[in-house]
This record gives structure tokens, C-alpha cells and sequence, in this order.
């Protein structure tokens, strides 16, 4: 692995299901970030972590949980699927947080019905 | 509130110069970054500005006026590989990014 990846690639869900987005980074970065973005809008921050064990809330949390168990692995879980989560996901990964350059995975493109 | 205002589309020539603006609200500053998006990909980091003035990397350059809340991307030397959207982020004073809708380029040539 080099930088960070992103699985599935794209995937069609049904409303109410349950799904985990998979992100792994092998740069050692302390951070990570989940984000959504919709066609008109900018980036908009679901979660993220400062640091392995630590997570916080980002500006559209509600309806996404995530964990941090190591450095490596930050999966994000809609717990019940609905179509306004329909959207493409990135995860972004930085050494430290803020001013740190994000770099960010190839995404992933999620359809609800 | 916070806001990053950028417009939605422009249009340029191969060869030609273009200036991408960004205007940014947000709580705090902690810097600007730009960022290139090619259609269906991420984005990759091309500039960050904390201080006022002009960055200038290769045909790339990144400009910041703290006291005007504003930014610029200029590109010189257009290429047809440049077409992409141009996506400006504040950091606020949580370190948070806070993100632009994205200029669509589009290179004509």
C-alpha cells in the first residue's frame, strides 16, 4: 500500500442497511478525516481524529459513527442507510491536524435507495 | 457564520494566465489552502498561504490578503491538463478546513 486507500470503490445500498467505509493510510499520519461531497457544496467534515483513540464530531456527524483503534484504519459506519446520504466519501489523512497538508484517498461513491 | 465564497465556473484559453478568487468568513484564521480536483478523482494539495503575499511553484501561484479576507490562484501558461476544479479551504480557529464549493476550469484550446 502506498498513501491511502479507500474500499469499496462504489456501492448501491439499500435504505435502512447497515455499511461500513473502509480507509486505510500507511504514512503513519496522526489524523484522519471523513468527508462528504454533493454536486454545489464544498467538502463537508463528518467526523474526524486528531490522533489512535481519539475521535470528533465534524459539521454533518448525524446518522455516521467512526473508530480509531490504531494509526492505520479510521472506517466510517451509516448505521441505517438513508437516500440523503447518497454522496461520494473521501478519507483524508494529514500528519497533524490543521495546518497540516490533507492527502486524501480515491473515494468512495455511495448510492441509497 | 463561516462561509468560503468562490465562483462556480470559468472559462480560459491554452496558454493563457487565469485567476481563480476566493473570498473566506470563518472564525479565526489559521491559513488557506488550495486544492486541484480532477473529475472523478481526489483532491491533491497545491498551495498553502498563512502569511500575506504571493507563493509562487512553477506555473502555479497562491496569493493572501489577511486584512481583505481573500485569495487567489493564478495559473500561467495553460494546459488542457489543467481543467479540473480548484477548490479553496480556510482553517478556522479549531483547525478546521473549512471548504469552497469549487471553480470548474475549463481549458479551451
Amino acid at each position: 500500500i502506498a498513501g491511502i486507500t479507500q474500499a469499496p470503490t462504489s456501492q448501491i445500498l439499500a435504505a435502512g442497511r447497515r455499511m461500513t467505509l473502509r480507509c486505510t493510510q500507511d504514512m503513519r499520519h496522526n489524523a484522519m478525516y471523513w468527508y462528504r461531497q454533493d454536486l454545489g457544496l464544498g467538502l463537508r467534515l463528518i467526523h474526524y481524529s486528531n490522533t489512535a483513540g481519539t475521535t470528533g464530531k465534524g459539521e454533518v456527524p448525524d446518522g455516521y459513527s467512526v473508530s480509531r483503534a490504531n494509526t492505520d484504519d479510521f472506517p466510517l459506519t451509516l448505521a441505517s442507510a438513508v437516500p440523503s446520504q447518497t454522496s461520494v466519501y473521501f478519507c483524508a489523512s494529514a500528519q497533524g491536524g490543521g495546518t497540516d497538508t490533507q492527502y486524501f484517498g480515491p473515494g468512495t461513491r455511495l448510492t441509497v435507495l | 457564520g463561516q462561509n468560503i465564497d468562490q465562483p462556480t465556473e470559468m472559462t480560459a484559453t491554452e496558454g493563457a494566465i487565469v485567476q481563480i478568487n476566493c473570498t473566506y468568513q470563518t472564525s479565526g484564521f489559521n491559513g488557506l489552502f488550495w486544492y486541484q480536483q480532477h473529475a472523478g478523482e481526489a483532491p491533491t494539495f497545491l498551495s498553502y498561504n498563512v502569511l500575506d503575499g504571493l507563493e509562487e511553484k512553477g506555473r502555479f501561484s497562491s496569493f493572501l490578503s489577511r486584512s481583505k479576507g481573500y485569495s487567489y490562484l493564478l495559473l500561467k501558461e495553460l494546459q488542457m491538463k489543467d481543467s479540473a476544479s480548484y477548490l479553496c479551504a480556510g482553517v478556522d480557529s479549531n483547525y478546521q478546513l473549512i471548504w469552497g464549493a469549487g471553480t470548474k476550469l475549463i481549458i479551451k484550446p
